[in-house]
């Protein structure tokens, strides 16, 4: 039973330029979530889509962007990268009606550099 | 607009029981405690999580406050393997399609 993949693992990428991450939720699963982590911090939640729609967004700038195809996969975009942006991006999956013994299932992540 | 509180830091022997507190006095009455851990910059791991009731599964037992303002991941018998960064978490938002508020974090050193 495979669980969240993130691709890529690690990616550096230049001031202004736009990055795409991407996520496969476990099997199962129809509702990804995403998180931002910096170094030596917690997890900080960007957005959720659910249904291909974004159900709920942090307080993250509209440079944030995402997207929920059919088979429940999901991309994060962020455009104009800024040195701050530099982090662990993690996504998680859940099930919108599933019981919650289980809840979320994060990925390993994507490690990004702005340079 | 954490809403979790926890020592930045802890040991503990190898055999004996972690302990690891977290406060979470602003809680709401319908919000859920998660726990997850996090080693070595992977992926957080659930471990455990709850309303009001005290709960054990295989992993830990998790120990809420009457009046909910706190509680305690307790782990019975730490391993090595266990060393890691233990996040308390408040889920805000019903089911599963909540959104995790996760605090700082702390780091548990399991010494031999």
């Amino acid at each position: 039973d495979a669980g969240v993949t993130q691709s890529p693992t690690h990616l550096i990428k230049t001031r202004g330029q736009q990055v795409t991450l991407r996520c496969s939720p476990k099997s199962g699963h129809d509702t990804v979530s995403w998180y931002q982590q910096a170094l030596g911090q917690g997890p900080q939640f960007i957005f959720q889509y659910y249904e291909e729609e974004e159900r709920q967004r942090g307080n993250f700038p509209d440079r944030f962007s995402g997207h929920q195809f059919p088979n429940y996969s999901s991309e994060l975009n962020v455009n104009a990268l800024l040195l701050g942006d530099s982090a662990l991006y993690l996504c998680a999956s859940s099930l919108a009606g599933g019981n919650y013994n289980y809840g979320y299932t994060f990925g390993s992540g994507t490690r990004l550099t702005v340079v | 607009d954490a809403k979790t509180t926890q020592p930045p830091s802890m040991d503990c022997a190898e055999g004996r029981a972690a302990n690891l507190p977290c406060n979470h006095s602003t809680i709401s009455g319908n919000e859920y405690v998660y726990w997850y851990r996090q080693i070595h910059s992977q992926g957080p791991q659930y471990i455990i999580h709850g309303l009001k009731n005290n709960e054990t599964n295989e992993m830990a037992s998790l120990i809420i406050t009457e009046d909910r303002k706190s509680s305690t991941l307790i782990l019975p018998h730490a391993t090595l393997r266990d060393t890691a960064v233990y996040y308390c978490i408040v889920r805000v938002g019903s089911g599963n399609t909540g959104k995790l508020i996760f605090g700082q974090g702390t780091t548990l050193q399991v010494k031999p």
